[in-house]
């Protein structure tokens, strides 16, 4: 069964601290990851990564894949309040004719920052 | 606001009522998507649309449930004599063809079953 597991399920940490996240997944035919943030209510998109060992960047947060160990970190540097939030994993489903864009998703780390 | 939008923000009704949900996806996008997320879980994957095209339906949606894009543009999702077990936050997302993974979410509608 193609999967997506996420771990811790919740961290609690001070402003200022590094976090990392991690997803590890089962899925044949992968293709890519993917990570969203979801505060309050929509998921908001942050990195796609398709090859292994390449970083993706984006200010404070960066996130990188290992094909062969079929897992994922994303890690988010000097930790401030407004970075809590459910970070979710996903990989899309390669279960549906093969067809694009269904995704299966991790259940999320809930993040606390506490000032 | 060019994001996509989803009506209404809440919803409660009885069990036994039909429901439906509207999404307004972004204008330029022709993939369409329908998720449900329960608490303390990620979002699961309902059906989705290429244009007015309904091209996957997950195994584990009862036949009550029906999704709909007329017109390639907006989408509804109506559930028919709803159950308690339907209670959970409905998103849907919109995503270009070329690139499907890079979906964007609205802000869900909530819904409890009573």
């Amino acid at each position: 069964e193609d999967k997506v597991v996420q771990s811790p399920l919740s961290l609690v940490v001070h402003e200022g601290d590094t976090v990392t996240l991690n997803c590890s997944y089962e899925v044949t035919n992968f293709r890519s990851l993917l990570w969203y943030k979801q505060e309050k209510k929509a998921p908001t998109f942050l990195f796609m990564l398709t090859s292994s060992g390449i970083e993706k960047k984006s200010g404070r947060l960066s996130s990188i894949l290992d094909k062969k160990e079929l897992f994922s970190i994303l890690n988010i540097t000097a930790t401030q309040t407004g970075d809590s939030a459910v970070y979710l994993c996903a990989v899309p489903n390669p279960n549906y004719g093969g067809s694009q864009g269904n995704l299966i998703f991790g259940k999320g780390t809930k993040l606390s920052v506490k000032p | 606001d060019t994001g996509v939008s989803q009506d209404p923000r809440h919803k409660i009704t009885k069990r036994g009522q039909n429901v439906t949900f509207r999404c307004d996806p972004i204008s330029e996008h022709n993939r369409l998507y329908w998720y449900r997320q329960t608490l303390g879980q990620g979002p699961e994957f309902l059906t989705y649309f290429q244009n007015e095209a309904q091209l996957e339906k997950s195994r584990l949606l009862s036949d009550r449930f029906s999704a709909e894009r007329p017109k390639g543009s907006f989408s509804t999702l109506e559930i028919q004599r709803t159950e308690q077990g339907d209670s959970a936050m409905y998103l849907c997302a919109s995503s270009r063809t070329q690139n499907s993974y890079e979906q964007y979410f609205g802000p869900g509608t909530r819904l409890t079953v009573t």
